[in-house]
């Protein structure tokens, strides 16, 4: 069965960087993409950004450009990412997703079951 | 703010038929998918392109689209149905960015 697997819970400081990982199983790695959404608090869902598990091709959203990189590792069928100089607004729940398209698509039919990352100083 | 527009709360009464909406103008071009996400639990996705359902969702949830608007149907809901909905697709861009609406949080009477 398709599974996708997250690190554990993090706590950062204001200006850190955080890398979440992402291991996915059950199912060909470089068949789909990987999109990161986020969730803060008792807020809304983020879309974070998109990565081809086939090419390593990204798509980030606008205001995480220049402080987020997504990778792949096929070897491994895990996906990463990093978030650079962490805002205490950055505090959320991370998830990964796989994406049924071959491009960034809306559709993410399994998930992660987040990481929580805290940002305090 | 988002470019999706989702009612922040929507109720039903148990049984009946509820339509949640979401509107912007890339849905004009691209097509809508549906998330139910319950409390502390990762999202879940009930609908999907023109009106697709995953495997396992049940075919009382429904899809469909007219002009700027996408719309989840859920006919004669369920108790278990209480949850939060969320419309994703494409942003107005053209550069492939994805986007979320605000969000609805359905309550079953």
């Amino acid at each position: 069965q398709v599974q996708l697997v997250q690190s554990g819970a993090e706590v950062k400081k204001p200006g850190a960087s955080v890398k979440v990982s992402c291991k996915a199983s059950g199912y060909t790695f470089t068949s789909y993409g990987i999109s990161w959404v986020r969730q803060a608090p008792g807020q809304g869902l983020e879309w974070m950004g998109w990565i081809s598990a086939y090419n390593g091709n990204t798509n980030y959203a606008q205001k995480l450009q220049g402080r987020v990189t997504m990778t792949t590792d096929t070897s491994t069928s895990t996906a990463y990412m990093e978030l650079r100089s962490l805002r205490s607004d950055d505090t959320a729940v991370y998830y990964c997703a796989r994406d049924l398209g071959w491009e960034p698509s809306a559709d993410f039919d399994y998930w992660g079951q987040g990481t929580l990352v805290t940002v305090s100083s | 703010s988002s470019e999706l527009t989702q009612d922040p709360a929507v109720s039903v009464a148990l049984g009946q038929t509820v339509r949640i909406t979401c509107q912007g103008d890339s849905l004009r071009s691209y097509y809508a998918s549906w998330y139910q996400q319950k409390p502390g639990q990762a999202p879940v996705l009930v609908i999907y392109g023109k009106n697709n359902r995953p495997s396992g969702i049940p075919d009382r949830f429904s899809g469909s689209s007219s002009g700027n608007t996408a719309s989840l149907t859920i006919t004669g809901a369920q108790a278990e149905d209480e949850a939060d909905y969320y419309c994703n697709s494409r942003d107005s861009s053209g550069n492939h960015l994805g986007v979320f609406g605000g969000g609805t949080k359905l309550t079953v009477l």
